[in-house]
């Protein structure tokens, strides 16, 4: 069974610009959440989406937004991107439940490089 | 304070050593404890989960919960140098359907 796999795996833009990153779920799984890796905070939660749907949101600004598709395929847009935002981002997907047997996959990330 | 709390290490052991890895958490509403292994330039990888206080083995690996002192822990036994990467700790919560992690632990074991 393929894993999760995100494009591009590294990216270089510049401040101002806005970057557009894809993840492909593992089949059958219909949900897709994102995180933001860095080396000083961690891995932090973006949201989660679920047929086509946020379902759940964590504590960044508007300028992070995601959406997805009927294939359960999703993408995480950043505009007027800043230097703070060089990070490594991870999409993990799973089956709807609620429980931690519906368990989240990760992807191997994109990692975004801002100058 | 952060809601998960890990020994930040870095950890270096000689092969064959038992490496205790230790994480706290301050919402006694979290449900499912979680490790995760991370290699270098790849996604976490779920190692372990167990939702109940108590030991739960897997190989050389047991993770260990005490939701009195709302503490979890990892334990490898006969560490291997394929076991050098970062550690991290994870807990699920079924309500908000969202992983909130520990900054990790690198961990390197020395042939």
């Amino acid at each position: 069974k393929a894993g999760v796999t995100q494009t591009p795996r590294y990216l270089i833009k510049t401040r101002g610009q806005q970057v557009t990153l894809s993840c492909s779920p593992i089949s059958g799984h219909r949900s897709v959440s994102w995180y933001q890796q860095t080396p000083g905070q961690g891995l932090q939660f973006l949201f989660e989406y679920f047929s086509e749907t946020q379902r759940n949101k964590g504590n960044f600004p508007g300028r992070f937004s995601g959406r997805q598709f009927s294939n359960s395929r999703s993408e995480m847009n950043v505009s007027t991107l800043e230097l703070g935002d060089s990070a490594l981002y991870l999409c993990a997907s799973s089956f709807p439940g609620t429980s931690a047997e519906d368990t989240q996959y990760f992807g191997p990330g994109t990692r975004l490089t801002v100058l | 304070q952060k809601e998960v709390e890990q020994d930040p290490g870095p950890l270096s052991v000689p092969e064959g050593a038992i490496v205790s890895l230790n994480c706290t958490y301050s919402n006694s509403a979290f449900q499912y404890f979680m490790w995760y292994r991370q290699y270098s330039r790849k996604g976490p990888e779920l190692l372990m989960y167990t939702y109940s206080s108590g030991n739960k083995e897997d190989g050389r690996f047991t993770a260990q919960v005490d939701k009195s002192s709302k503490y979890i822990s990892l334990f490898i036994r006969d560490s291997q140098p394929s076991d050098s990467a970062t550690y991290l700790c994870a807990i699920f919560s079924g309500s908000a359907r969202q992983l909130t992690f520990g900054s990790g632990t690198q961990l390197t074991v020395l042939p």
